[in-house]
């Protein structure tokens, strides 16, 4: 089991670039998350995607898209990045939001600079 | 807006030391709660699940408070290997504290 993969691991970007964030998990989770990471901020969700089909928005999602692409895979995209974007992006999944059973597992994130 | 806050630290303790944080929400309704530790330029890795009725696991004891709406993780014995930086989470409205680093010393 490789749990949660990200991809890239790292990527420079200049002002209006775009790109896209993959994420797959092998857990048959039925959630899966976003977050960015920001220091003295600690883990903001972006978007999150409670099951296969539907996504929603997070505490703040300006300036990204997702795309929930099957059970395994929930990518994030930049249509066209800006410097504020610089962060550390992980993707997390679970097997359910909102309830007890909660546990969040994490990939080991991108390091992304905008610049 | 909800809100989960952390005291951001850091916390420098010697070896053997026993130290607490503290982790306050703002969302009354919310019942479970997850502490994370995060290591250096690491992902969130779940360490303990915070209910009403408390958690212990060996050297780490987390406790819920829903009167005052806070949540505790208590460390006794610190280890050098202790040393990361400790989130908690609030199950219900998937936020984050910023997070307590903590520093083991010998």
């Amino acid at each position: 089991n490789a749990g949660v993969t990200q991809t890239p691991k790292f990527q420079v970007l200049k002002t209006g670039q775009s790109m896209t964030l993959q994420c797959a998990q092998d857990m048959n989770h039925n959630s899966m998350y976003w977050y960015r990471q920001d220091p003295g901020m600690g883990l903001r969700l972006i978007y999150y995607s409670a099951s296969e089909g539907t996504t929603d928005k997070g505490e703040v999602p300006n300036g990204y898209n997702v795309s929930r692409l099957n059970k395994r895979e929930f990518s994030l995209r930049l249509e066209s990045a800006a410097p504020s974007q610089t962060s550390v992006y992980f993707c997390a999944s679970s097997r359910e939001p909102g309830t007890s059973n909660n546990e969040q597992f994490f990939g080991p994130g991108t390091r992304l600079t905008v610049l | 807006r909800k809100e989960v806050e952390q005291d951001p630290g850091p916390f420098n303790v010697p070896e053997g030391a026993t130290v607490a944080f503290n982790c306050t929400y703002s969302n009354s309704a919310s019942q479970s709660f997850f502490w994370y530790r995060q290591d250096c330029r690491k992902e969130p890795k779940l360490l303990m699940s915070v209910y009403s009725s408390g958690n212990e696991d060996g050297r780490f004891t987390a406790q819920l408070n829903r009167a005052s709406q806070y949540i505790s993780l208590l460390i006794r014995d610190s280890k050098l290997s202790d040393s990361a930086t400790y989130l908690c989470a609030d199950v219900l409205d998937m936020r984050f504290g910023a997070g307590t680093r903590l520093t083991v010393k010998p």
